[in-house]
């Protein structure tokens, strides 16, 4: 599986945009990137996956470059609620892969007042 | 639907004595998982199933067994608990493998001491 870096940790006004870097320099052209966020020692929870193309969905964007060495997450209109660690994930689906995931650090996002 | 379900929430175990932490989905998913986390770590992947009867051994399998008798049902047995097994265990499933989405349980705390 290809290596992700994310940043530690973010900060973002709610009401506001809260963009999250993933770099993935060594991707393969079949792995995905994928987003979990884990809020407050709860249960990950999907948010969203993506190959080349942007992808949107009722949680948030994901902008895969060009090159596909890295992406970013975006919630367009953050609350409180969306404070969590957020984890970047590439991985090929299908195959003997059978859907596991790695998942690393994270980035810890706090969104404030 | 009730999701993906674990019991118990919490549990102090003492070194030496074994457990079984249950968990329970009523999506009909043939993929399942077993995941621990570390306190400030990311989630690693213990024992997962594509299906009932069959198993496989994740990142870090040493000390625990599965069985998957059901397609509802895949409990994680805990053998002769140590410290080093104090964590939080999620468990999750998927109708296509966690790189397609799915869903976590609350989790399980356990203290061994």
């Amino acid at each position: 599986d290809a290596k992700t870096t994310q940043p530690p940790s973010m900060d973002c006004a709610e009401g506001r945009a809260a963009n999250l870097p993933c770099n993935h320099s060594t991707i393969s052209g079949n792995e995905y990137v994928y987003w979990y966020r884990q809020i407050h020692s709860q249960g990950p929870q999907y948010i969203i996956h993506g190959l080349k193309n942007n992808e949107t969905n009722e949680m948030a964007s994901l902008i895969i470059t060009e090159d596909r060495k890295s992406s970013t997450l975006i919630l367009p209109h953050a609350t409180l609620r969306d404070t969590a660690v957020y984890y970047c994930i590439v991985r090929i689906t299908g195959g003997t892969s059978y859907g596991k995931l790695t998942f690393g650090q994270g980035t810890i996002l706090t969104v404030h007042p | 639907n009730a999701g993906v379900t674990q019991t118990p929430k919490f549990r102090i175990l003492k070194i030496g004595q074994s457990m079984t932490l249950q968990c329970t989905q009523d999506m009909n998913h043939n993929y399942m998982y077993w995941y621990r986390q570390d306190p400030g770590m990311g989630l690693k992947l213990i024992y997962y199933s594509v299906g009932a009867g069959i198993t496989d051994k994740g990142e870090v399998p040493n000390g625990y067994n599965v069985s998957r008798s059901t397609t509802e049902d895949f409990p994680l047995r805990l053998e002769l608990a140590a410290p080093s097994q104090t964590s939080v265990y999620f468990c999750a499933s998927s109708s296509t493998g966690l790189a397609g989405g799915g869903y976590f349980g609350p989790g399980t705390r356990l203290t061994v001491t």
